[in-house]
């Protein structure tokens, strides 16, 4: 079935270094394309959405990139702090968003 | 407080049992979700109600499972017959169909179960 699934399990950085996070997406269909960031104990928290007919967006220190032709998504965290240590999440959606189909996730340590 | 508020947020029960799990999405939310995180997985969609629409259950696992929202607020969320399976994370979501941020759900801080 479609599915959206995480390259990395997890990503351990230094404090100070750029950040990347990917996804792979298979439902061609999906019109918009969100990350969400989940800190132990909470629930996700949206950090940034791209629409499909886009291919970058930039938020606060955040970029998304948007690989139409691979199916492919990235989250870029710029000058990575250890307040963004979290589980990554990425998700996409019909237009719509009745529903978001969430990957499995990737696990950010920063270390200071 | 203005957010999702769910409850309980921790719930041991006996496999056999019934249990209920709560949320309060935040007012003036049309849509309501609730999804399930196994430990270390994703966020599995479970039901999603949109105003007077019918809720589309498509994710609900099985029969055991149950959900209503009542006056287009508050929902429960009932799994009868628990399974050690059932062992998760619940979270709930709201989100505003008319205005905010495409894409953002507003996440609960969950209902852990554990069925023994």
């Amino acid at each position: 079935g479609e599915s959206v699934g995480l390259h990395l399990p997890t990503l351990s950085v230094q404090e100070g270094d750029n950040s990347i996070i990917n996804c792979a997406y298979s439902n061609s269909a999906s019109d918009y394309f969100i990350w969400y960031k989940q800190e132990s104990g909470k629930g996700p928290q949206f950090i940034i959405d791209i629409r499909s007919n886009m291919d970058k967006r930039q938020g606060q220190r955040v970029t998304v990139l948007l690989n139409k032709t691979v199916k492919h998504l990235s989250l870029q965290i710029a000058a990575t702090q250890p307040g963004d240590s979290a589980v990554y999440f990425c998700a996409e959606a019909a237009s719509g968003y009745s529903t978001l189909t969430f990957g499995k996730g990737t696990m950010l340590l920063v270390s200071p | 407080g203005a957010g999702v508020s769910q409850s309980p947020s921790n719930k041991v029960t006996e496999k056999g049992k019934d249990v209920e799990l709560r949320c309060d999405p935040i007012s003036g939310h049309t849509a309501l979700y609730w999804y399930r995180q196994s430990l270390g997985q994703g966020l599995e969609f479970l039901i999603y109600f949109q105003g007077n629409s019918a809720p589309d259950k498509s994710g609900l696992p099985s029969d055991r499972f149950s959900a209503e929202r009542t006056g287009g607020s508050v929902s429960t969320l009932t799994i009868q017959r628990t399974q050690q399976e059932d062992s998760a994370v619940y979270l709930c979501a709201s989100r505003p169909i008319a205005g905010g941020t495409t894409g953002e759900l507003f996440f609960g801080e969950g209902s852990r179960l554990t069925v023994l």
